[in-house]
């Protein structure tokens, strides 16, 4: 069985470009979670969907990033323009729906350096 | 608001020695508490998954434990070998905010061979 994949592994853009990022959970998982982890500092959380609903967006920094879930399949996580900051390892994650006790897989995670 | 601390940062120990990582949490309104391992420029795999009801879950040489009351976790290597070099993870889904889990800071454990 496939893993969570993501793509790319690496992007490297200047400042004020757009990138996009794409994950792929595993079949049959409706939840998808997007998390990030900047130089230095834990892993956080951004924003996880529901199928193709967003059920908490709270985590996401501010209007330059977009997450999108059409069709409950895969999500592509969208920043434009990108600063400086957002330079970081980004990770996606799925479970299945269920309580609150499943246990969530991981991607490999996208690496993003905005010079 | 959850705060998630892992002590030690880092440690290095000799091949075949038995290890404990430390996990403590301040909330103890948690749904439950995972464990994960992270290997240089790899994702996340999930070691253990203890739910707030339980105590204990076992995987082979880890053991993990979990007081919800003190706010602690613990993960116990037996018998370690230098394939368990990696960061160790511990995280916590708190009751308040259930699509979240929260990460501690990590643990970068190496042995030696």
């Amino acid at each position: 069985e496939a893993g969570v994949t993501q793509f790319p592994s690496h992007s490297v853009i200047e400042k004020g470009q757009t990138v996009t990022l794409r994950c792929d959970p595993i079949s049959g998982h409706d939840n998808l979670y997007w998390y990030r982890r900047v130089m230095g500092k834990e892993i956080k959380f951004l924003l996880h969907f529901v199928k193709e609903s967003k059920q908490d967006e709270s985590g996401m920094p501010n209007n330059r990033f977009l997450a999108e879930r059409t069709g409950g399949t895969y999500s592509t996580l969208k920043v434009q323009p990108a600063e400086l900051e957002d330079s970081g390892v980004y990770f996606c994650a799925s479970s299945q729906v269920g309580d609150y006790g499943e246990k969530l897989f991981f991607g490999s995670g996208t690496q993003l350096s905005v010079l | 608001k959850q705060e998630v601390t892992q002590i030690p940062a880092a440690l290095s120990v000799p091949e075949g020695e038995n290890l404990v990582l430390n996990c403590s949490f301040t909330d103890s309104a948690i749904y439950n508490l995972q464990w994960f391992r992270q290997d240089p420029g790899k994702g996340l795999t999930s070691l253990l998954l203890i739910q707030s009801s339980q105590r204990e879950q076992t995987s082979g040489r880890l053991n993990a434990s979990l007081d919800k009351s003190s706010g602690r976790s613990t993960l116990y290597i037996a018998a370690s070998q230098p394939g368990d070099s990696a960061t160790y993870l511990c995280a916590v889904r708190p009751e308040s905010s259930a699509s979240k889990i929260i990460f501690g800071s990590g643990t970068r454990l190496s042995i030696r061979p």
